[in-house]
């Protein structure tokens, strides 16, 4: 029961570009939306939120976006530098509830 | 402030042994998850303890269970090993059930 989907595995951008990277979920009770990133031989470090009563939130260079409507968010990094490269999941939990992640995407900045 | 610490870092079993993995959470935290990590899928959802009781399991078989301790540290128990249970198995903790904080993982190989 895939309640959180990213069906990009990978992403390549350049240096500079802007890196978007996608999640739908289905689970109309979710509330709450986060972005975490994970290195190699790491666990994912949490990245950004949103709440569900928002359909933006910037934090410097990233910025996620939610569309209740379609059950769609994104992460805009802008402008993508070569440490961004890593695995960026998609989380979502409603109130009271346990976080589902998506399968990840793999983000690669090109110098 | 000391990090979710996960022990041990790896573990190698063979098939039909039992596996068990220990995590301690951030302090103050009550809540703990666990997530496994199978080579090319996402995070996905074990278990989720809270006070010392289980609040919710995934999608996973009996022999998959696991138990909070009185200073909210946890326990995964992996009985009856089977090839496909080899993974990296993360725990995340949490004080508020919105944002987790997760270790660096397990990373259990059955052969």
């Amino acid at each position: 029961d895939q309640q959180v989907k990213q069906n990009s595995p990978s992403l390549s951008v350049q240096e500079g570009r802007i890196s978007i990277l996608n999640c739908d979920y289905t689970n109309s009770m979710f509330d709450y939306f986060l972005w975490y990133k994970k290195y190699p031989a790491e666990g994912p470090t949490f990245l950004i939120s949103i709440s569900s009563i928002k359909d933006k939130n910037e934090d410097g260079r990233f910025t996620v976006f939610l569309n209740k409507s379609a059950k769609h968010l994104s992460l805009h990094i802008v402008p993508s530098q070569p440490g961004d490269s890593a695995v960026y999941f998609c989380a979502a939990s409603a109130w009271g509830n346990d976080m589902r992640f998506g399968a990840g995407t793999r983000l690669t900045v090109k110098p | 402030e000391a990090g979710v610490t996960q022990s041990p870092t790896h573990l190698i079993k063979t098939r039909g042994q039992q596996a068990t993995l220990r995590c301690s959470p951030i302090s103050g935290h009550t809540s703990v998850y666990w997530y496994q990590q199978a080579l090319g899928l996402g995070l996905q959802f074990l278990l989720w303890y809270d006070e010392g009781e289980e609040r919710n399991r995934g999608n996973f078989p009996p022999r998959f269970s696991g138990r909070q301790f009185p200073n909210y540290s946890s326990e995964l128990n992996v009985n009856a090993l089977e090839l496909e249970d080899s993974a990296l198995y993360l725990c995340a903790s949490s004080s508020n059930r919105r944002r987790v904080h997760f270790g660096n993982g397990t990373r259990l190989t059955v052969t």
